[in-house]
């Protein structure tokens, strides 16, 4: 069965400081992956997504971004944080034919002071 | 642009209680919808889907309806327990290919 990996479940950073977010699927190949945010009083917002192996769409302009190393790995990054980069963050995956079904990470909530 | 919309933000309720969450969208030019739940701090888990197509999809004690023309949709939760405490967000598609278009979500409290 398709499992999904993210790490750390919680972080604490200054602001400036770098970020590195880790998220890994398992039983299954050629995903299509993403990366959301959850900020307080706002929705899930999709930040980037990634159909193949170093192919990133951007869904927002900010300060992160992301990158697929792997066919199953993809990471979210920041050369420097900002308060507002402070969230909930989620990556999930889906199949190629049916990108609306997706099944999500348990989260990494980032604290950004 | 697409708007998902999720009316009350917060509802609490006593255990037993039948509840109504309601779920709106601005574009009906819709593929399907969906609907999850979020325990505190963890990842979302998919309820109920419903394709454009269809006015309801049924598991368990927990019923979604969709009219697409209306831009509507609610999930009825019956004899609400505790254990349904948590936040559950709706979704919307405009295409299979598309990306998922979330709403606020309502969180819900069920008192025992």
């Amino acid at each position: 069965s398709q499992t999904i990996h993210q790490w750390p479940a919680t972080l604490v950073q200054p602001v400036g400081s770098p970020l590195s977010l880790e998220c890994t699927v398992e039983g299954t190949s050629n995903p299509n992956l993403y990366w959301y945010r959850q900020a307080a009083g706002r929705g899930l917002q999709l930040l980037f997504y990634s159909v193949g192996i170093g192919q990133i769409s951007s869904e927002v302009p900010q300060n992160l971004s992301a990158s697929r190393p792997q066919d199953r790995q993809f990471i979210l990054s920041s050369k420097k944080l900002l308060l507002s980069d402070s969230g909930f963050y989620l990556c999930a995956w889906s199949g190629r034919i049916a990108k609306n079904i997706q099944y999500f990470g348990a989260g990494t909530r980032l604290s950004v002071l | 642009k697409q708007e998902v919309t999720q009316i009350p933000a917060a509802l609490s309720v006593p255990e037993g209680e039948n509840l109504v969450l309601n779920c709106s969208f601005t574009d009906s030019a819709i593929y399907n919808l969906q609907w999850f739940r979020q325990d505190p701090g963890k990842g979302l888990t998919s309820l109920l889907l419903i394709q454009s197509s269809q006015r309801e999809q049924t598991s368990g004690r927990l019923n979604a309806s969709l009219d697409k023309s209306s831009g509507r949709s609610t999930l009825y939760i019956a004899a609400s327990q505790p254990g349904d405490s948590a936040t559950y967000l709706c979704a919307v598609t405009r295409g299979s290919q598309g990306n998922l278009i979330f709403g606020k979500g309502t969180k819900l409290s069920v008192k025992p």
